[in-house]
């Protein structure tokens, strides 16, 4: 059982390229995140989808846009890359909105 | 907005010891609150979950406990030992969002 697989594990992209990240689970969780994590500022919700078709805004949702097409995946893009998006990039993915959460490894993205 | 403490932000132990976690919070409008393990460079590994109608829950040395009505919870770990150096973060699932609002975690050395 695989849970939650995230790819690239790292990158490093040159500003104002557009990256897309991937993320896909296979425990048929309905709701799935993306965090980002950075020094100082914890863990920090990117975009949220509580079942396949929809998503939704969270904390930090600028320069990020997300989309969720089945149960399975939902990928993370970043249409033109800012230094300030240097981060580690999480997944995560729970039954439901109010249940245990699993996360990803992470992705490790340079923006230089 | 909900805001997530965890004291102290570092801690050194010899091997053996018993010790304790802290986690408080400000509002108590929760479904649940998870307790996390993150190994350097890598991703969360949840250790616990208590909804908001438990007070406690046990998984082998590790006991976490909740108390809504003061904003805190704890991690108990018992005998503790050198594989248990890690950051441990606790995270509450907000029942006016979807997203799990984090701590900025304690990291735990456990010295041989």
């Amino acid at each position: 059982i695989a849970g939650i697989t995230q790819a690239p594990t790292s990158q490093i992209l040159a500003a104002g390229r557009r990256m897309t990240l991937r993320c896909t689970q296979d425990m048929r969780h309905n709701a799935m995140y993306w965090y980002r994590q950075d020094l100082g500022l914890g863990l920090r919700l990117i975009h949220y989808s509580n079942t396949a078709g929809t998503t939704g805004k969270g904390e930090v949702p600028d320069g990020y846009s997300v989309s969720r097409a089945n149960t399975d995946d939902f990928p993370l893009t970043l249409a033109s890359a800012v230094p300030s998006q240097t981060s580690v990039y999480f997944c995560a993915s729970s039954l439901t909105y109010n249940t245990e959460a699993f996360f990803g490894q992470g992705t490790r993205l340079t923006v230089v | 907005k909900q805001e997530v403490t965890q004291i102290p932000a570092a801690l050194s132990v010899p091997e053996g010891e018993n010790l304790v976690l802290n986690c408080s919070f400000t509002d108590s409008a929760i479904y649940n609150l998870q307790w996390f393990r993150q190994d350097p460079g890598k991703g969360l590994t949840s250790l616990l979950l208590i909804q908001s109608s438990q007070r406690e829950q046990t998984s082998g040395r590790l006991n976490a406990s909740l108390d809504k009505s003061s904003g805190r919870s704890t991690l108990y770990i018992a005998a503790s030992q050198p594989g248990d150096s890690a950051t441990y973060l606790c995270a509450l699932r907000e029942t006016s969002g979807s997203r799990l609002t984090f701590g900025e975690g304690t990291q735990l050395t456990v010295n041989p």
